[in-house]
C-alpha cells in the first residue's frame, strides 16, 4: 500500500496550458515537499508547506496543502517546455525522521 | 549556494564485495539521511542518523548496511558484501530542521 498517491502517473500538455498534480493520503502529515527530479540526477527542492490549507507561490506554479493535512497539489499556469520533469511529493509524519515519496508525475509540455 | 554532494558518481562492483559510497552533507545541517531508487520506481527511505546514532531505519537497511559520520563533514553508507538487488541510485540528504531536505546527486550503484 502506497502512503502517498500521486495522480496522475504521466501528463502531456501543450505550452502554454495550465496542469495539477495530486498528492493524496490517508495519513496526516507534519510536512509536505516536492520535489523535481531529472533523470539520472537527485531530486531537488521545490517547496515545503506545513499548515493545513497553505497556499505556496514559486513563479508560476502553485502548492497547497490541504486543510487535514492528508493531501496536497501542485498547479502550474502557462506551462512551458522547461516545465517538463518528474515532479515527486514527499511527506513527513510526526515523529517519524524520514520522507515518504510518492511514485511521482511525469510532465511533458510539448513546445 | 550550500549543497550535499555525494561520491562517487557511479560505483561498479562484483556481488559479494564491500562497497561505502560518500556524501558531505550541507555544513551547518543536523540531520543526515540515506535514501535508495531502483531504476523505475519510487525514491526510497533507507536511515536517518541525527546526534551520532540512528534515529530510524527502513526494513531494507538489514545487518548489511551502515552508517557513519567518520569526521565532522563526511557521512557515509556502507554495504558489506553487495547483493545484485542493492543496484540502484543511492541519494544522501541532510536538513537542518525537521521540515526540508535537501538531497545530493546521487551514486549510481552497479553490482554485477
Amino acid at each position: 500500500t502506497q502512503l502517498l498517491e500521486q495522480s496522475p502517473q504521466f501528463l502531456s500538455i501543450q505550452e502554454g496550458e495550465n496542469l495539477t498534480v495530486y498528492c493524496n493520503s490517508s495519513s496526516v502529515f507534519s510536512s509536505l515537499q516536492w520535489y523535481r527530479q531529472e533523470p539520472g540526477e537527485g531530486p531537488v527542492l521545490l517547496v515545503t508547506v506545513v499548515t493545513g490549507g497553505e497556499v505556496k507561490k514559486l513563479k508560476r506554479l502553485t502548492f497547497q496543502f490541504g486543510d487535514a493535512r492528508k493531501d496536497s497539489s501542485l498547479h502550474i499556469t502557462a506551462a512551458q517546455p522547461g516545465d517538463t520533469g518528474l515532479y515527486l511529493c514527499a511527506g513527513e509524519r510526526s515523529n517519524d525522521y524520514k520522507l515518504s515519496f510518492g511514485a511521482g508525475t511525469t510532465v511533458t509540455v510539448r513546445a | 549556494e550550500p549543497e550535499v554532494t555525494q561520491t562517487p558518481s557511479h560505483q561498479v562492483t562484483q556481488m559479494g564485495q564491500e562497497v561505502i559510497l560518500r556524501c558531505v552533507p550541507i555544513s551547518n545541517h543536523l540531520y543526515f539521511y540515506w535514501y535508495r531508487q531502483i531504476l523505475g520506481q519510487k525514491v526510497e527511505f533507507l536511515v536517518s542518523f541525527y546526534n551520532n546514532e540512528i534515529s530510524e531505519k527502513s526494513e531494507i537497511f538489514d545487518d548489511q548496511f551502515s552508517v557513519e559520520r567518520p569526521d565532522g563533514s563526511n557521512f557515509t553508507l556502507k554495504i558489506r558484501s553487495t547483493k545484485l538487488e542493492d543496484s540502484a541510485m543511492y541519494f544522501c540528504a541532510s536538513s537542518g530542521s525537521y521540515n526540508e531536505q535537501f538531497f545530493g546527486p546521487g551514486t549510481r550503484l552497479t553490482v554485477l
